[in-house]
């Protein structure tokens, strides 16, 4: 069974530095894609980037970026020039091509210190 | 903005009545999918249609139903309510059933008292 872990439960960072934002995964299917998703306070899940197993660069998205190391099983964000704005909690998720849903950990909450 | 709308924003309720949570899809997008996050159990995937028809179920209870319509919104209903029901309800889109981004909208935050 597919399974996303984040073990970061809080993490903080000072306003206009760099942070990373740790997920691995677990799957036996050789095609899935992953994906990460802020949720501010407010609530609603904002789609942030995409990594695909057989992309050969890493994902990038405005100061968005995705570190993907398949053979490690690990698809961390990392968030350049923080900023206060940017405080929200942070969701990976994996969808496998067998399957439909996405399978999401638990969360990072994110906290930008100015 | 995702362009997923969803009615209500939020809603009060007591316990053993019955709610019917509403989704408008992004335009152009088939397939409907429903979440719920819950303090306990996280975001979980409930079910999915596409164009109409049930594609994928997860953990759905049997008091938890969900259509799509010919217009392709999408209801989730949610009857028996218990106190453990009290959530965020979540839909999210995407053009077809297959890997791609799903787009979620604002959600609803259901309250069973």
């Amino acid at each position: 069974a597919q399974k996303i872990t984040q073990t970061q439960p809080g993490m903080f960072v000072q306003e206009k530095e760099a942070v990373t934002l740790d997920c691995t995964y677990d799957t036996s299917d050789p095609s899935y894609g992953l994906f990460w998703y802020k949720q501010p306070s407010s609530g609603e899940m904002i789609f942030l980037i995409y990594q695909g197993s057989y992309d050969q660069q890493n994902a990038t998205e405005g100061r968005y970026s995705l570190n993907f190391q398949k053979a490690r099983k690990s698809a961390n964000l990392v968030i350049s020039a923080s900023q206060l704005g940017d405080s929200a909690m942070y969701f990976c998720a994996m969808r496998e091509t067998s399957g439909s849903r996405l399978t999401f950990g638990e969360g990072t909450q994110l906290t930008v210190n100015p | 903005d995702s362009g997923v709308t969803q009615t209500p924003k939020h809603l009060i309720t007591a316990t053993g009545q019955r709610v019917t949570l509403r989704c408008s899809p992004r335009s152009g997008d088939l397939s409907v999918y429903w979440y719920q996050q819950s303090l306990d159990q996280g975001l979980q995937f409930l079910i999915q249609y596409y164009n109409g028809e049930e594609r994928a179920k997860g953990n759905i209870l049997e008091r938890f139903s969900a259509q799509q319509f010919p217009d392709l919104h999408s209801e989730l209903n949610l009857s028996s309510l218990e106190l453990g029901d009290s959530a965020l309800y979540f839909c999210a889109s995407s053009v077809t059933a297959f890997q791609e981004t799903q787009y979620f909208g604002p959600g609803t935050r259901l309250l069973v008292l």
